[in-house]
Protein backbone atom coordinates (compact mmCIF):
# COMPACT_ATOMS: atom_id res chain seq x y z
CA UNK A 1 0.00 0.00 0.00
CA UNK A 2 1.04 3.52 -0.21
CA UNK A 3 3.57 4.40 2.42
CA UNK A 4 4.55 7.60 3.67
CA UNK A 5 8.08 8.89 4.44
CA UNK A 6 8.61 10.50 7.68
CA UNK A 7 12.14 11.73 8.79
CA UNK A 8 13.59 12.21 10.89
CA UNK A 9 13.34 8.33 12.61
CA UNK A 10 14.40 10.43 15.89
CA UNK A 11 15.55 13.68 17.19
CA UNK A 12 17.56 14.21 20.47
CA UNK A 13 17.45 17.52 21.25
CA UNK A 14 18.08 20.17 24.21
CA UNK A 15 15.02 21.80 26.02
CA UNK A 16 14.68 25.39 24.33
CA UNK A 17 15.93 24.34 20.85
CA UNK A 18 13.19 24.30 17.53
CA UNK A 19 12.53 20.99 15.90
CA UNK A 20 11.36 20.07 12.28
CA UNK A 21 10.09 17.10 11.01
CA UNK A 22 8.67 16.54 7.61
CA UNK A 23 6.66 13.82 5.67
CA UNK A 24 6.61 13.18 2.47
CA UNK A 25 3.99 10.89 -0.30
CA UNK A 26 4.55 9.64 -4.11
CA UNK A 27 0.75 10.41 -4.11
CA UNK A 28 -1.63 13.48 -3.06
CA UNK A 29 -3.61 13.85 -0.16
CA UNK A 30 -6.37 16.14 0.48
CA UNK A 31 -5.77 16.50 4.11
CA UNK A 32 -2.96 16.33 6.31
CA UNK A 33 -3.23 15.39 9.85
CA UNK A 34 -0.44 15.26 12.28
CA UNK A 35 -0.49 13.48 15.73
CA UNK A 36 0.99 13.22 19.14
CA UNK A 37 1.53 9.89 20.69
CA UNK A 38 2.86 9.51 24.73
CA UNK A 39 3.95 6.20 26.06
CA UNK A 40 1.18 3.87 26.61
CA UNK A 41 -1.90 5.74 25.35
CA UNK A 42 -3.51 6.19 21.65
CA UNK A 43 -2.40 9.41 19.10
CA UNK A 44 -3.65 12.43 19.80
CA UNK A 45 -4.29 14.71 17.06
CA UNK A 46 -2.46 18.45 16.75
CA UNK A 47 -2.90 20.11 13.73
CA UNK A 48 -5.27 19.32 11.19
CA UNK A 49 -4.60 20.35 7.46
CA UNK A 50 -7.28 20.59 4.73
CA UNK A 51 -5.75 22.94 1.92
CA UNK A 52 -2.36 23.21 0.05
CA UNK A 53 -0.03 25.89 1.10
CA UNK A 54 -1.85 26.03 4.72
CA UNK A 55 -0.09 27.09 7.52
CA UNK A 56 -1.46 26.34 10.91
CA UNK A 57 -0.55 27.43 14.46
CA UNK A 58 -1.38 24.93 17.18
CA UNK A 59 0.21 26.94 20.62
CA UNK A 60 4.23 26.58 19.67
CA UNK A 61 3.47 24.05 16.89
CA UNK A 62 2.99 24.68 12.92
CA UNK A 63 2.32 22.73 10.21
CA UNK A 64 2.08 23.13 6.70
CA UNK A 65 0.30 21.70 3.94
CA UNK A 66 2.93 21.67 0.93
CA UNK A 67 1.93 22.58 -2.11
CA UNK A 68 2.06 20.00 -4.28
CA UNK A 69 -0.20 17.66 -1.61
CA UNK A 70 2.25 15.44 -1.27
CA UNK A 71 4.33 16.49 1.74
CA UNK A 72 3.80 18.13 5.06
CA UNK A 73 5.96 20.02 7.82
CA UNK A 74 5.75 20.24 11.77
CA UNK A 75 7.94 22.67 13.49
CA UNK A 76 7.78 22.97 17.51
CA UNK A 77 9.31 25.95 18.83
CA UNK A 78 11.05 26.25 22.35
CA UNK A 79 10.90 23.18 22.76
CA UNK A 80 10.22 21.66 26.66
CA UNK A 81 10.72 18.37 28.23
CA UNK A 82 6.98 17.15 27.77
CA UNK A 83 7.11 17.74 24.06
CA UNK A 84 8.67 13.84 24.72
CA UNK A 85 6.87 11.74 22.59
CA UNK A 86 6.49 10.31 19.03
CA UNK A 87 5.21 12.38 16.49
CA UNK A 88 3.11 10.48 13.60
CA UNK A 89 1.81 12.36 9.78
CA UNK A 90 -1.34 11.28 8.55
CA UNK A 91 -2.53 12.16 4.75
CA UNK A 92 -6.07 11.43 4.06
CA UNK A 93 -7.58 10.82 0.69
CA UNK A 94 -11.09 9.28 -0.28
CA UNK A 95 -11.68 8.00 3.46
CA UNK A 96 -8.21 6.03 2.97
CA UNK A 97 -5.62 7.42 5.70
CA UNK A 98 -2.07 6.07 5.41
CA UNK A 99 0.35 6.91 8.70
CA UNK A 100 4.20 7.51 8.44
CA UNK A 101 6.21 5.69 10.99
CA UNK A 102 6.48 8.56 13.37
CA UNK A 103 9.59 10.97 14.81
CA UNK A 104 10.38 9.70 18.21
CA UNK A 105 11.39 12.95 19.97
CA UNK A 106 13.47 12.85 23.10
CA UNK A 107 14.24 16.53 24.58
CA UNK A 108 16.93 16.83 27.05
CA UNK A 109 16.51 19.16 30.01
CA UNK B 1 -10.94 13.72 24.92
CA UNK B 2 -13.01 11.86 23.30
CA UNK B 3 -15.18 9.16 24.30
CA UNK B 4 -13.77 6.05 23.33
CA UNK B 5 -12.66 3.13 25.57
CA UNK B 6 -10.63 0.28 24.72
CA UNK B 7 -10.87 -3.45 26.61
CA UNK B 8 -8.95 -5.13 27.65
CA UNK B 9 -5.84 -2.87 27.50
CA UNK B 10 -3.63 -5.49 28.15
CA UNK B 11 -4.03 -9.13 26.85
CA UNK B 12 -1.55 -12.17 26.82
CA UNK B 13 -2.54 -15.58 24.81
CA UNK B 14 -1.26 -17.95 22.73
CA UNK B 15 -0.69 -19.63 19.56
CA UNK B 16 -4.08 -20.80 17.87
CA UNK B 17 -6.86 -19.28 20.52
CA UNK B 18 -9.76 -16.95 19.73
CA UNK B 19 -9.26 -13.38 20.60
CA UNK B 20 -11.93 -10.37 21.10
CA UNK B 21 -11.06 -7.00 21.63
CA UNK B 22 -13.77 -4.45 21.80
CA UNK B 23 -13.81 -0.87 21.30
CA UNK B 24 -16.31 1.32 23.19
CA UNK B 25 -17.58 5.06 22.14
CA UNK B 26 -19.89 7.33 24.03
CA UNK B 27 -19.63 10.30 20.82
CA UNK B 28 -22.56 8.43 18.42
CA UNK B 29 -19.95 8.88 15.48
CA UNK B 30 -20.55 6.67 12.57
CA UNK B 31 -17.12 5.47 11.73
CA UNK B 32 -14.96 3.36 13.82
CA UNK B 33 -11.30 1.92 12.68
CA UNK B 34 -9.44 -0.75 14.31
CA UNK B 35 -5.45 -0.21 13.75
CA UNK B 36 -2.50 -2.13 14.44
CA UNK B 37 1.03 -0.59 15.33
CA UNK B 38 4.27 -2.10 15.44
CA UNK B 39 7.88 -1.06 15.16
CA UNK B 40 8.91 0.63 12.16
CA UNK B 41 5.39 1.22 10.94
CA UNK B 42 2.77 3.62 10.92
CA UNK B 43 -0.71 2.19 11.83
CA UNK B 44 -2.23 0.01 9.71
CA UNK B 45 -5.85 -0.29 9.14
CA UNK B 46 -7.20 -3.56 10.12
CA UNK B 47 -11.41 -2.96 9.28
CA UNK B 48 -13.11 -0.14 9.68
CA UNK B 49 -17.03 0.88 10.00
CA UNK B 50 -19.37 3.12 8.31
CA UNK B 51 -22.24 1.71 10.42
CA UNK B 52 -23.66 -0.39 12.37
CA UNK B 53 -23.50 -3.37 10.46
CA UNK B 54 -21.44 -2.12 7.47
CA UNK B 55 -17.85 -3.21 7.78
CA UNK B 56 -15.13 -3.01 5.10
CA UNK B 57 -11.62 -4.05 5.19
CA UNK B 58 -8.65 -2.52 5.29
CA UNK B 59 -4.69 -3.08 4.19
CA UNK B 60 -3.86 -5.76 6.69
CA UNK B 61 -6.87 -7.52 7.29
CA UNK B 62 -6.02 -11.38 6.87
CA UNK B 63 -6.64 -13.22 9.90
CA UNK B 64 -9.06 -10.33 11.65
CA UNK B 65 -12.70 -10.10 11.22
CA UNK B 66 -14.56 -7.59 13.08
CA UNK B 67 -18.40 -6.88 14.20
CA UNK B 68 -20.66 -3.64 14.41
CA UNK B 69 -23.99 -4.79 15.88
CA UNK B 70 -24.57 -1.41 17.62
CA UNK B 71 -23.31 2.36 17.10
CA UNK B 72 -21.16 2.25 20.09
CA UNK B 73 -19.57 -0.73 20.10
CA UNK B 74 -16.96 -2.48 17.23
CA UNK B 75 -15.21 -5.73 18.17
CA UNK B 76 -12.32 -6.99 16.78
CA UNK B 77 -11.39 -11.10 16.71
CA UNK B 78 -8.65 -12.92 15.92
CA UNK B 79 -10.16 -16.52 15.03
CA UNK B 80 -7.19 -18.28 15.71
CA UNK B 81 -3.86 -16.04 16.98
CA UNK B 82 -0.76 -16.15 15.60
CA UNK B 83 2.33 -14.74 16.99
CA UNK B 84 2.40 -12.43 13.97
CA UNK B 85 -0.57 -10.68 15.45
CA UNK B 86 1.67 -9.66 18.63
CA UNK B 87 0.78 -5.75 18.36
CA UNK B 88 -1.01 -2.77 20.12
CA UNK B 89 -4.24 -2.33 18.64
CA UNK B 90 -5.80 1.06 18.44
CA UNK B 91 -9.34 1.77 18.01
CA UNK B 92 -10.33 5.19 16.36
CA UNK B 93 -13.68 7.29 15.66
CA UNK B 94 -14.79 9.98 13.44
CA UNK B 95 -17.28 11.88 11.78
CA UNK B 96 -17.15 13.00 8.09
CA UNK B 97 -18.45 16.08 7.66
CA UNK B 98 -18.17 17.74 4.27
CA UNK B 99 -14.40 17.02 3.43
CA UNK B 100 -13.13 17.29 6.68
CA UNK B 101 -12.57 14.46 8.69
CA UNK B 102 -10.36 13.55 11.83
CA UNK B 103 -10.29 10.82 13.42
CA UNK B 104 -9.59 10.05 17.49
CA UNK B 105 -7.58 7.49 18.87
CA UNK B 106 -8.58 5.11 22.42
CA UNK B 107 -5.95 4.37 24.62
CA UNK B 108 -5.10 0.62 22.75
CA UNK B 109 -4.97 -2.79 23.86
CA UNK B 110 -1.22 -4.64 24.09
CA UNK B 111 -1.54 -7.76 22.48
CA UNK B 112 1.25 -10.63 22.94
CA UNK B 113 0.34 -14.00 21.49
CA UNK B 114 3.17 -16.94 23.13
Amino acid sequence: GQQLNQSPQSMFIQEGEDVSMNCTSSSIFNTWLWYKQDPGEGPVLLIALYKAGELTSNGRLTAQFGITRKDSFLNISASIPSDVGIYFCAGLENNDMRFGAGTRLTVKP
Amino acid sequence: DAGITQSPRHKVTETGTPVTLRCHQTENHRYMYWYRQDPGHGLRLIHYSYGVKDTDKGEVSDGYSVSRSKTEDFLLTLESATSSQTSVYFCAISELTSARETQYFGPGTRLLVL
